[in-house]
């Protein structure tokens, strides 16, 4: 069966980079019709998808953080990575990462458990 | 910016029939699917209904979803305790250019 692990730094100082690793079991994230994203929650708020991409690496960010984010891969390791850059406190959140499917990847049909990732001095 | 926009609340005793909207624009709802995830206290989000109207593995009947227009509605009949938890709405935004998701409602069982 199928898991994903998000890893990652707790605490993050405000302008540095926030680093996160999703390590999926259980299949290959480079086969299939699979879309894997990462998505974030801040606390006591809603979710916000924050890049995905597919199973052949073609990767699309949301508009309003593409300017600091990139979403990067190893397939030998079977993992993929978060890289937010110029972190504030607006990006304290949980973030998920998470397999999706169906068309353009909208369904996030399998999550992490998340991890929380706080921005502070 | 597009928004899909819940009712941040919604509540009903046991056994009660419970309905909650999502409301879009023509960039997201009226041209996409809608999908529902549910996400219980503490917890990942899960998905609970994809295509508008379509329940994963799992998911018991009581859950059904609808699509019209620009709008969209999760139901659930014979509400249990275990039910209370938060419901988002989901759907492909041509703006955005990826998944947008609703703010949120938050359903207690009362």
């Amino acid at each position: 069966q199928m898991q994903l692990r998000e890893s990652g730094p707790g605490l993050v100082k405000p302008s540095e980079t926030l680093s996160l690793t999703c390590a999926v079991s259980g299949g290959s994230i480079s086969s299939g019709s699979y879309y894997w994203g990462w998505i974030r929650q801040p606390p006591g708020k809603g979710l916000e998808w924050i890049g995905s991409f597919f199973s052949d690496g073609t990767t699309y960010y949301n508009p309003s953080l593409e300017s600091r984010v990139t979403i990067l891969r190893d397939t030998s390791k079977n993992q993929y990575f978060l890289n937010l850059r110029s972190v504030t406190a607006a990006d304290t959140a949980v973030f998920y990462c998470a397999r999706a499917e169906g068309r353009r990847g909208v369904t996030f049909g399998l999550w992490g458990r998340g991890t929380l990732v706080n921005v502070s001095s | 910016q597009s928004v899909l926009t819940q009712p941040p609340s919604a509540s009903g005793t046991p056994g009660q029939r419970v309905t909650i909207s999502c409301s879009g624009s023509g960039s997201n709802i009226g041209t996409n699917p809608v999908n529902w995830y549910q996400q219980l206290p503490g917890a990942a989000p899960k998905l609970l209904m994809y295509l508008n109207n379509q329940r994963p593995s799992g998911v018991p009947d009581r859950f059904s979803g609808s699509k019209s227009g620009t709008s969209a509605s999760l139901a659930i009949s014979g509400l249990q305790s275990e039910d209370e938890s938060d419901f988002y709405c989901s759907t492909w935004d041509d703006i955005l250019g990826g998944p947008l998701f609703g703010g949120g409602t938050k359903l207690t069982v009362l």
